[in-house]
């Protein structure tokens, strides 16, 4: 069973439209939590940490439930610049290695 | 404020031989980790090094290596090169000091894109 899990997708969504990503994780110590996305041959960018109370960034909202250990990553308003794959990340322990899902592929079209 | 920087960007490689790639991590950053993305993957962690020595490592072997210096920069070593170390290698640095919310979250240099033929 792989430690961080995700859809890998491709979501095909219009422009405008709400769509959603989840991730499960194994470990149950788990620290922090992170969504990141990266473009087609470059480097993943940190998009938002992810806390127990959820956090909102513009049109992006992730949300975290320790008891069911899943995370959810929420895009309003999809758009085209959001096409991209979003991976989960999830730190064990503060400070040390990062842990990544496979990613989910947005697509986001006209 | 310079992000981090690795070098050389592209790099192609025979079976067998050696290679270093070099990182140098954010402003204000002290802790370097390396990572691993095969296409169509996630990154897997390498190592991480602070304070010049690897604090942390994933499950790799022992082919690979690496390095901190005194102005937190870092390279990665990797011996006897196999086909199935071509991938994408990330840089990623982080600050051991936690502020906040934000602490600990680390941030990637552009990568280094090796080739073994």
């Amino acid at each position: 069973r792989k430690e961080v899990e995700q859809d890998p997708g491709p979501f095909n969504v219009p422009e405008g439209a709400t769509v959603a990503f989840n991730c499960t994780y194994s470990n149950s110590a788990s620290q922090s939590f992170f969504w990141y996305r990266q473009d087609c041959r470059k480097e993943p960018k940190l998009l938002m940490s992810v806390y127990s109370s959820g956090n909102e960034d513009g049109r992006f909202t992730a949300q975290l439930n320790r008891a069911s250990q899943y995370i959810s990553l929420l895009i309003r308003d999809s758009k085209l610049s959001d096409s991209a794959t979003y991976l989960c990340v999830v730190n064990e322990n503060a400070g040390n290695m990062l842990t990544f899902g496979g990613g989910t592929r947005l697509m986001v079209k006209p | 404020d310079a992000g981090v920087t690795q070098s050389p960007t592209h790099l192609i490689k025979t079976r067998g031989q050696q290679v270093t790639l070099r990182c140098s991590p954010k402003s204000g950053h002290d802790t370097v980790s390396w990572y691993q993305q095969a296409l169509g993957q996630g990154p897997q962690f390498i190592f991480q090094y602070y304070e010049e020595e690897e604090r942390q490592r994933g499950n790799f072997p022992d082919r690979f290596s690496g390095h901190q210096f005194p102005n937190y920069s870092s390279e990665l070593n990797v011996n006897a090169l196999l086909l199935g170390d071509s991938a994408l290698y990330l840089c990623a640095s982080s600050s051991s000091i936690g502020l906040g919310r934000n602490s600990y979250e680390q941030y990637f240099g552009p990568g280094t894109r090796l080739t073994v033929t």
